[in-house]
């Protein structure tokens, strides 16, 4: 069973940079595996932030980046602001149909 | 502008069936993938099927497969999950999300459905 992995929180001040990550438990990240980006705030729908990779969806701020890095996915913030504090979430696909969804990380801004 | 609304939710006995449905607009349908994705109470997201443009290719997450059907009608611009022989760790808010292209390996993305709760419970 495929098992994606990301930090379970994270924090950033105000103004702040984070990478947040999302590996897998054997074997790297790569470009194959179209790693996409979300974020969800409670009792809200998910909102897509980046997929295939690096690739931003429309309306959402250039702040917001995807990358490859050391084998994992990543999702960087750049000048973090209060209302970034929110779970995210990263989903890898795996070949030959299923897609898999990492626990998500909590961010807080503070 | 792109929307995706999810009906069709409600509570069920263990071993019974439910239909989800999801209405699309604002964009051409029939040109992309579309996923279901759900949420247990409290929990992370988990993916749960995907068909293709034209209905031709699906795949399922390993927990419902051969209990879940996932269908398309392009004429309708909807799409459906078929839950059979539904267990109590079903229960769980069930979105649907369309793709960024046509195939299955296309993530999600775009808007997403508020979602529908179906409860499974004795």
């Amino acid at each position: 069973q495929t098992v994606v992995t990301q930090e379970p929180s994270f924090s950033v001040s105000p103004g702040g940079t984070v990478t947040l990550t999302c590996g897998l438990d054997s074997g790297s990240v790569s470009g194959i595996n179209y790693a996409s980006w979300y974020q969800q705030t409670p009792g809200q729908a998910p909102r897509t932030l980046i997929h295939s990779t690096s690739t931003r969806s429309s309306g959402v701020p250039d702040r917001f980046s995807g990358s490859l890095f050391g084998g994992k996915a990543a999702l960087t913030i750049t000048g973090a602001q209060a209302d970034d504090e929110s779970d995210y979430y990263c989903v890898l696909y795996m070949g030959s149909g299923p897609w898999f969804f990492g626990g998500g990380t909590k961010l807080t801004v503070l | 502008q792109e929307q995706m609304v999810e009906s069709g939710g409600g509570v069920v006995q263990p071993g019974r069936s439910l239909r989800l449905s999801c209405a699309a607009s604002g964009f051409s349908f029939s040109s992309y993938a579309v996923h279901w994705v759900r949420q247990a109470p409290g929990k992370g997201l988990e993916w749960v099927a995907v068909i293709s443009y034209d209905g031709g290719f699906k795949y399922y997450a390993f927990s419902v497969e051969g209990r879940f059907a996932i269908s398309r009608d392009n004429s309708k611009n909807s799409l459906y999950l078929q839950m059979d022989s539904l267990r109590v760790e079903d229960t769980a808010v069930y979105f649907c999300s369309r793709g960024s292209c046509e195939s299955t390996n296309c993530p999600m993305y775009g808007s997403w459905g508020q979602g529908t709760l179906v409860t499974v419970s004795s």
